[in-house]
């Protein structure tokens, strides 16, 4: 099946500093969705991108959805320590609107570790 | 709006047993789809729905049964429990093919 590459796999930061984790695959995706999980909590979406090139935001996030199709980034500027979590990147392979019938591909995941 | 619910949160199970987790929509979403998340593994695809009355297997759907007769209700089976079904379970539900997964709050299942 497909496969995501997310990195890196855990990130110990101080409050206040930025972040960028990243996601690449050997196939290409229309869809870049990004999660994040809480201890016990289901997965909740913070930015979903649909083009090639664009560049979204959501308040402190910003995700990008990489010009090859094949890779995706998000940043997170100025953490605080609500930000700790689990960040999980998603891809629906191209053609997901016949065949693939939006079977999401998931990341390994980040963990986020935001020391106040 | 509840969104995605599920039930039971936790369960344990002893090899051989069957059970049904449950799962539930109330945004009229035409897709649902189950997923288990094991440690280091993210989220892996178990089954999935189009619409009520059609179900397609997933990466990982050995083990597993699904039906959909309406569109809010999405249950999963277990027909003979193993240890290595031992897991965390997410049910999401989208407005569209193509498009972002709600998630529920997950079931975490245990087979002794």
């Amino acid at each position: 099946g497909q496969q995501l590459n997310q990195s890196p796999q855990s990130m110990f930061i101080q409050e206040g500093e930025d972040v960028s984790m990243n996601c690449t695959s050997s196939s290409i995706f229309n869809t870049w969705l990004w999660y994040k999980q809480d201890p016990g909590e289901g997965p909740v979406l913070l930015i979903a991108l649909y083009k090639a090139g664009e560049l979204t935001s959501n308040g402190r996030l910003t995700a990008q959805f990489g010009i090859t199709r094949k890779d995706s980034f998000l940043n997170i500027s100025a953490s605080i320590p609500s930000d700790v979590g689990i960040y999980f990147c998603a891809g629906l392979p191209w053609g997901a609107g016949g065949t693939s019938y939006g079977k999401l591909t998931f990341g390994q995941g980040t963990i986020l570790t935001v020391h106040p | 709006n509840a969104g995605v619910t599920q039930t039971p949160k936790f369960q344990v199970l002893k090899t051989g047993q069957s059970m049904t987790l449950q799962c539930a929509q109330d945004m009229n979403h035409e897709y649902m789809s189950w997923y288990r998340q094991d440690p280091g593994m993210g989220l892996r695809l178990i089954h999935y729905s189009v619409g009520a009355g059609i179900t397609d297997q997933g990466e990982v759907p050995n083990g597993y049964n699904v039906s959909r007769s309406t569109t809010e209700d999405f249950p999963l089976r277990l027909l003979s429990a193993a240890p290595s079904q031992t897991s965390v379970y997410f049910c999401a539900s989208s407005p569209r093919l193509a498009g972002e997964q709600f998630f529920g709050p997950g079931t975490r299942l245990t087979v002794l």
